[in-house]
């Protein structure tokens, strides 16, 4: 079944430590996009990627860094420089960039700083 | 620019009664609507859609959404809740094939369903 994986489900992160959020789908999909989740606030787009080696920041980049090598791949990194990184990350994919369309989610990775 | 406004970050109805959940929006171009939902700890489920066509728009699970322009509204409704509809639901709207033009969400709005 086509969809998007994302690994791992729960990840715990030591203050000053850079962790990496893996995100793959299968569905041929051309966009991929990552969304951070705090209760109350809704979706934030963080990052968002039309095609391979191209990505865009989104409204919350700074602390966050991602790569675009492979079209099935979008892996995020939370880095040292994102000061309150614990919240529910999701990963997206729409077949193209383009606003009439459908975006899959993941089933998310619940990031906690300890 | 496009927002979502959810009226109501909590809503509470009895099994079998009505479900309204309100999304306003605000766009300077004809939009698509979208309705999300949202179960503990996963990912974000397509409800429904508005893109083009009939104004009032059918989902999975018996929910459905009235596309309104003239008081620029997409609320969710169901006619009967049950249990399994307890969920996060999320109103979305973009505005079409243009970059920076994306998904922007609402925040959400958590429904409850007492037996």
């Amino acid at each position: 079944d086509g969809g998007i994986t994302q690994s791992p489900k729960y990840l715990f992160r030591k203050e000053g430590q850079n962790v990496t959020l893996s995100c793959e789908q299968n569905l041929n999909h051309d966009a991929m996009y990552w969304y951070r989740q705090d209760p109350g606030q809704g979706l934030r787009l963080i990052y968002y990627s039309q095609i391979v080696n191209d990505f865009q920041k989104g409204d919350i980049a700074e602390g966050y860094s991602v790569s675009r090598e492979k079209k099935e791949s979008f892996p995020l990194t939370v880095t040292s420089a994102q000061k309150n990184p614990t919240a529910f990350y999701l990963c997206a994919s729409t077949r193209r960039h383009q606003g009439n369309t459908e975006a899959f989610f993941g089933q998310g990775t619940r990031l906690t700083v300890v | 620019a496009q927002s979502v406004t959810q009226l109501g970050s909590h809503v509470s109805v009895s099994e079998g009664a009505l479900v309204l959940l309100r999304c306003n929006y605000s766009s300077s171009v004809p939009p698509y609507l979208f309705w999300y939902v949202q179960y503990p700890n996963q990912g974000l489920q397509l409800l429904l859609k508005y893109t083009t066509g009939a104004t009032l728009v059918k989902g999975i699970n018996g929910f459905e959404a009235e596309f309104k322009k003239s008081e620029t509204s997409f609320h969710l409704t169901k006619p009967s809740a049950h249990m399994s509809d307890a969920a996060e639901y999320f109103c979305a709207v973009s505005t079409g094939w243009n970059a920076g033009n994306m998904l922007t969400f609402g925040g959400g709005t958590r429904l409850m369903v007492k037996p």
